[in-house]
């Protein structure tokens, strides 16, 4: 198995839902990430979980909350976003995060709209 | 500040002629360099991965890179429509305890007409 999966594919949600989005790899990658991707922009780090412990948040606003329950699965709490928050949410995962080459896999993303 | 910097076109060739995307990188120190495809609405997909100065061939890509220059590129022989989509350079910077996380340029747009 090569590949990273995410659920669900579209998400449309109201400034008050929680939602979460789910992210998973079966490749024994010890890193996974989160990236939000804006249309014409590349994509924007959020977070990333290194040996399943969050070793980088790149300052991301605490309404999107990070969960690695175990080195496989990586999920995104969301909770009283806002409508610029709507983009594609991406997850990565690479087989080493200290080492020399860190290729990283992403998945195929999940669609949010905030409304 | 660490910047991958990308043309952003877009690049436009006909069909059958050679894309070559250009990437340049500030930290001297970046261990590994990536190219990502992506179409329109879709995720990215790594399509080549380069370590070492020079050149290293997968079917129709080539990527070349010069570390005393830092500079990487991606050349595509024989561009088809299909290959028509954002192209992200993507660098690795140096290792840190904490892991790292790659750096990303703008993206080039490549349009092949047919």
């Amino acid at each position: 198995d090569t590949e990273v999966t995410q659920t669900p594919k579209h998400l449309v949600m109201g400034m008050t839902n929680k939602k979460s989005l789910k992210c998973e790899q079966h490749m024994g990658h010890r890193a996974m990430y989160w990236y939000k991707q804006k249309a014409k922009k590349p994509p924007e780090l959020m977070f990333v979980y290194s040996y399943e412990k969050l070793s980088i948040n790149e300052s991301v606003p605490s309404r999107f909350s990070p969960e690695c329950p175990n080195s496989s699965l990586l999920n995104l709490h969301l909770h009283a976003l806002q409508p610029e928050d709507s983009a594609l949410y991406l997850c990565a995962s690479s087989q080493d995060p200290t080492g020399a080459y860190n290729e990283q896999f992403f998945g195929p993303g999940t669609r949010l709209t905030v409304l | 500040q660490k910047e991958v910097e990308q043309n952003s076109g877009p690049l436009s060739v006909p069909e059958g002629a050679i894309a070559s995307l250009n990437c340049t990188y500030s930290d001297r120190g970046s261990q590994s360099f990536f190219w990502y495809r992506q179409y329109s609405g879709k995720s990215p997909e790594l399509i080549m991965s380069i370590y070492s100065n020079g050149d290293k061939e997968d079917g129709r890509f080539t990527a070349q890179l010069n570390k005393a220059s830092q500079y990487v590129s991606l050349l595509i022989r024989d561009s088809q429509p299909s290959d028509s989509a954002t192209y992200l350079c993507a660098v690795n910077p140096p290792r840190s305890q904490a892991g790292t996380a790659l750096i990303f340029g703008k993206g080039t747009t490549l349009s092949v007409s047919s």
